[in-house]
C-alpha cells in the first residue's frame, strides 16, 4: 500500500497567517490526492481533489499543489473556522490511503 | 436536501457480526460510487471499501479482506457494510461517502463529497 506521510503532525498559527501543510507519497501518485478538513466529531469536508482543483463552495484561500510524490495544501489567511484537523487521500491506486492528519490549533 | 445516514452501529463482542447500512437521499444514488471510511477514536481516517454504481467492482483494505462485504441496493437507494468475525481493533465511527468521482483535465479523481454522519462500531467483550 501507499504511504501517505504528513507534516507537520500538529501546528499552531494565527488568525491571518499563511499556513502550509504537506504530504509526501512513497511512490509516485500523478496528481491523484485529494485534501480533506476533519473538525471535531464531524465527518470530513472535501477541499482539493486533483491536487490542485478547488471545490465547489470551498473558499479560495484553500489551495493545493504538487504532483508525483509531494503535494501542499496551503491555506493564504487563516480565519477562526480552519482550526481543523487536516487530511491528503490518494487515489492512485488501491487500497485508497490517508496521510496521518495535521492539526491546526490557534496560537 | 442531499443527505446520507448511516445505522446499524453498536457494540458488538470479538468474533461477532454487525450489518451497517447507509441510507441516500437528494441525489440519484446509482450513478455513484460509494465508499466506507472509518476513524477509530482519537486517530485519523482509514478507508475501508468501495463500490461500483451497479456493485460489479468491489475493493478492500487489506485488513477487513475476508472478513467485510461492502454492498448496495439501487432500488432501495442504500449502501451496506456487513461486519463479521470483528476485532477490537475494528472499534471506529464508520462513515459512508458519495463520490463525487469529479473530473478535469480529462480524468476523473475520488472525490468523497457527501458523508454521513458516522456510526459508532464497538468490539468488546
Amino acid at each position: 500500500a501507499i504511504q501517505m506521510t504528513q507534516s507537520p503532525s500538529s501546528l499552531s498559527a494565527s488568525v491571518g497567517d499563511r499556513v502550509t501543510i504537506t504530504c509526501r507519497a512513497s511512490q509516485g501518485i500523478r496528481n491523484d490526492l485529494g485534501w480533506y478538513q476533519q473538525k471535531p466529531g464531524k465527518a470530513p469536508k472535501l477541499l482539493i481533489y486533483a491536487a490542485s482543483s478547488l471545490e465547489s463552495g470551498v473558499p479560495s484561500r484553500f489551495s493545493g499543489s504538487g504532483s508525483g510524490t509531494d503535494f501542499t495544501l496551503t491555506i493564504s489567511s487563516l480565519q477562526p473556522e480552519d482550526f481543523a484537523t487536516y487530511y491528503c487521500l490518494q487515489d492512485y491506486n488501491y487500497p485508497r490511503t490517508f496521510g496521518q492528519g495535521t492539526k491546526v490549533e490557534i496560537k | 436536501e442531499v443527505q446520507l445516514v448511516e445505522s446499524g452501529g453498536g457494540l458488538v463482542q470479538p468474533g461477532g457480526s454487525l450489518r451497517l447500512s447507509c441510507a441516500a437521499s437528494g441525489f440519484t444514488f446509482s450513478k455513484f460510487w460509494m465508499t466506507w471510511v472509518r476513524q477509530a477514536p482519537g486517530k485519523g481516517l482509514e478507508w475501508v471499501a468501495d463500490i461500483k454504481q451497479d456493485g460489479s467492482d468491489k475493493n478492500y483494505v487489506d485488513s477487513v479482506k475476508g472478513r467485510f462485504t461492502i454492498s448496495r441496493d439501487n432500488g432501495k437507494n442504500s449502501l451496506y457494510l456487513q461486519m463479521n468475525s470483528l476485532r477490537a481493533e475494528d472499534t471506529a465511527v464508520y462513515y459512508c461517502a458519495r463520490d463525487g468521482g469529479n473530473c478535469t483535465g480529462g480524468r476523473c479523481y475520488d472525490a468523497f463529497d457527501i458523508w454521513g454522519q458516522g456510526t459508532m462500531v464497538t468490539v468488546s467483550s
